[in-house]
């Protein structure tokens, strides 16, 4: 059964900070990787989506890396703003016919302090 | 406007209720999703409607009954819940096309409270 595993569960850096968020997988065989940032009372928003083959996606000030074979993912982010501050979901999709279904860690809430 | 539209946002009912959430996307999506988040867990995938497929996860209850009438639109059916099941609700949708993944889009979800 696959496990995704989030670190730091929080997080608190200054306005204008570089930082990392670190996400874990215990089955490498996966479909894709997403991040999502979740505010408040709110759903989630995908933030970037890594497919397998893949070794990273750019959007922006967000850079999310993969590392497919020790099952590890992170999020930089650049840069960061007050209006970064969220919690950050990450989650996997199987592979083969569940690739749709995806698999959440518990997430990082990141304050960014102005 | 997030495309999915969750209704209601928040909902306090007994034990002995029933009631339902309804989930609409206006995205032109193939694939509706349910998931409950409770507090200090992950998401958690309840049911999956996809090209008029449906997919459960096993150990949802039976007093939660989805229904899908069609690619736009998805309810969760509830029935004498327990207070466990107080948590915020979410749906989702997504195109699935073989060969390529789509990042899910979410609703702002239905906060459930049993009393």
């Amino acid at each position: 059964k696959q496990e995704v595993t989030q670190i730091p569960a929080a997080l608190s850096v200054p306005e204008g900070e570089n930082l990392v968020l670190n996400c874990s997988f215990t089955d490498s065989a996966i479909y894709n990787l997403q991040w999502f940032r979740q505010d408040p009372g709110k759903g989630l928003t995908s933030l970037l989506l890594i497919q397998s083959s893949q070794r990273e996606q750019t959007s922006g000030r967000l850079n999310a890396s993969l590392d497919k074979s020790s099952g590890r993912s992170t999020l930089y982010i650049a840069a960061s703003q007050p209006g970064d501050s969220a919690t950050y979901l990450c989650a996997v999709a199987g592979d083969g016919a569940g690739s749709y279904q995806l698999t959440f860690g518990k997430g990082t809430k990141l304050s960014v302090i102005p | 406007e997030t495309g999915v539209t969750q209704t209601p946002r928040h909902l306090v009912m007994g034990m002995t209720n029933k009631k339902s959430l309804k989930c609409e996307q206006h995205l032109g999506h193939n694939a509706m999703y349910w998931y409950k988040q409770s507090a200090k867990k992950p998401l958690e995938l309840m049911f999956v409607y996809s090209l008029e497929e449906r997919v459960e996860n096993n150990s949802v209850p039976s007093r939660f009954s989805p229904e899908c009438p069609n690619s736009s639109h998805l309810f969760l059916h509830l029935h004498t819940l327990q207070p466990e099941d107080s948590a915020l609700y979410l749906c989702a949708s997504s195109q699935r096309r073989t060969g390529s993944a789509q990042p899910q889009h979410f609703g702002d979800g239905t906060r459930l409270s049993i009393l």
